[in-house]
This record gives structure tokens, C-alpha cells and sequence, in this order.
């Protein structure tokens, strides 16, 4: 039962380089969300999608692109590294059965993301 | 606009002894509200929830949690606290046809023995 895991678990970039985080769940969950998590921030929601083929901005989408080909994935990219980008990241799922966020979400482990 | 409040950065309780965490919340409706708890480099896990009803709420880990419709409240509370209590603890909100969850900036609650 795997719920929801992330790849990968740590990375280091170098400003200016892309890269993508991977999501994948395996609850055919229809919510999925990416956040990030800073030192007394909180998490605050960068993108999700309501189901294949859709997505929608969150709080601070700039800098960061998403996809949602199939109802598992739905991977985050970075295009030009920052170190504003310097963060935990979380990606997220849950059932949507037409009454919004009402359902809990199934959280990953994260991904450890240090720009330099 | 969805806000979350959690006006503790830090709760230290002594363990036997009751805790509470604080959250209030502004929304536009109805409120979904939740709490999350974090382990130290772990994702968040799912504590327990305020959708309609009981104001009441009881859930994981002997966790229960009061709805204050007045107040704008939703303070996590557990009778008596234990040490493996100790972690990062999230309130967030969200409402009918808002398709995003705002949480709070996070409650760290530590448990002496």
C-alpha cells in the first residue's frame, strides 16, 4: 500500500538548472497539490489538478510548471533553479467527490531541495 | 479570502497533562476545518476534521478537536499528553467549491516527561 511517493527524497541544483519532482499515487485519487514547506510559513500551496488534464495555480506557482497526464502522476518542474527555491516540497492527494477539499489529504515524505 | 491562525509558534506541556492548540480561522461560508500532525522529516499525517455536525470532533491518537462557529475557533485538545505527542502540528481550512486547503504556519508542541 504504497499511498503517495515522491522521487527524490533529496536533491542539490545549481542556480539556473531545471529539474522535475516526481509524484505518484496509486489511490486514483482525482486531487493532487503540490506545497512547499519553509520555517515559519507553513505549507502553502504551489499548483493542483482536479484530474487528468487539469491544473490551476496556487499561492506562489511562479517558477514552477505542472502537468497532469494521467490520474497517478503529476510531476512539478522547475525551469531556472533559484535559491528562493531552497525548500521541502510536498506533493499531495485526495478523493474529489464534487464538495471541494472536504476529504482529507494523503501526503508524501517530500523532497529536500537545496539550490545553490 | 481562506486565512488560517495559529498564534502559538510553541506549546509546552508536561506529560499527564492536558494540551491544547490553538487555530482560528476566517473563511467565506461554511468551514471545512482540519488538523495535521508532522514527524520530524515525514509527510503530514491526517489527525481529524470538522465537515458539519457535532461540534465535537474526536479522532486519531486520542486527539479531539472543539468547533467555535462565534469564535472562528477549531483548538486541538487532548486529555492528557504524551512525550511521543511531540511534533508539528498543522490547522488548515477550507470551504465548499474552494478547491484549495490553506493551513496555518504550524504549532510545534513539545512533551516533557
Amino acid at each position: 500500500n504504497a499511498g503517495v511517493t515522491q522521487t527524490p527524497k533529496f536533491q542539490v541544483l545549481k542556480t539556473g538548472q531545471s529539474m522535475t519532482l516526481q509524484c505518484a499515487q496509486d489511490m486514483n485519487h482525482e486531487y493532487m497539490s503540490w506545497y512547499r514547506q519553509d520555517p515559519g510559513m507553513g505549507l502553502r500551496l504551489i499548483h493542483y489538478s482536479v484530474g487528468a488534464g487539469i491544473t490551476d495555480q496556487g499561492e506562489v506557482p511562479n517558477g514552477y510548471n505542472v502537468s497532469r497526464s494521467t490520474t497517478e502522476d503529476f510531476p512539478l518542474r522547475l525551469l531556472s533553479a533559484a535559491p528562493s527555491q531552497t525548500s521541502v516540497y510536498f506533493c499531495a492527494s485526495s478523493p474529489n467527490l464534487g464538495q471541494g477539499t472536504s476529504q482529507p489529504q494523503h501526503f508524501g515524505d517530500g523532497t529536500r531541495l537545496s539550490i545553490l | 479570502a481562506q486565512s488560517v491562525a495559529q498564534p502559538e509558534d510553541q506549546v509546552n506541556v508536561a506529560e499527564g497533562n492536558p494540551l491544547t492548540v490553538k487555530c482560528t480561522y476566517s473563511v467565506s461560508g461554511n468551514p471545512y476545518l482540519f488538523w495535521y500532525v508532522q514527524y520530524p522529516n515525514r509527510g503530514l499525517q491526517f489527525l481529524l476534521k470538522y465537515i458539519t455536525g457535532d461540534n465535537l470532533v474526536k479522532g486519531s491518537y486520542g486527539f479531539e478537536a472543539e468547533f467555535n462557529k462565534s469564535q472562528t475557533s477549531f483548538h486541538l485538545k487532548k486529555p492528557s499528553a504524551l512525550v511521543s505527542d511531540s511534533a508539528l502540528y498543522f490547522c488548515a481550512v477550507s470551504s465548499p467549491g474552494f478547491q484549495k486547503l490553506v493551513f496555518g504556519t504550524g504549532t510545534r508542541l513539545l512533551v516533557s516527561p
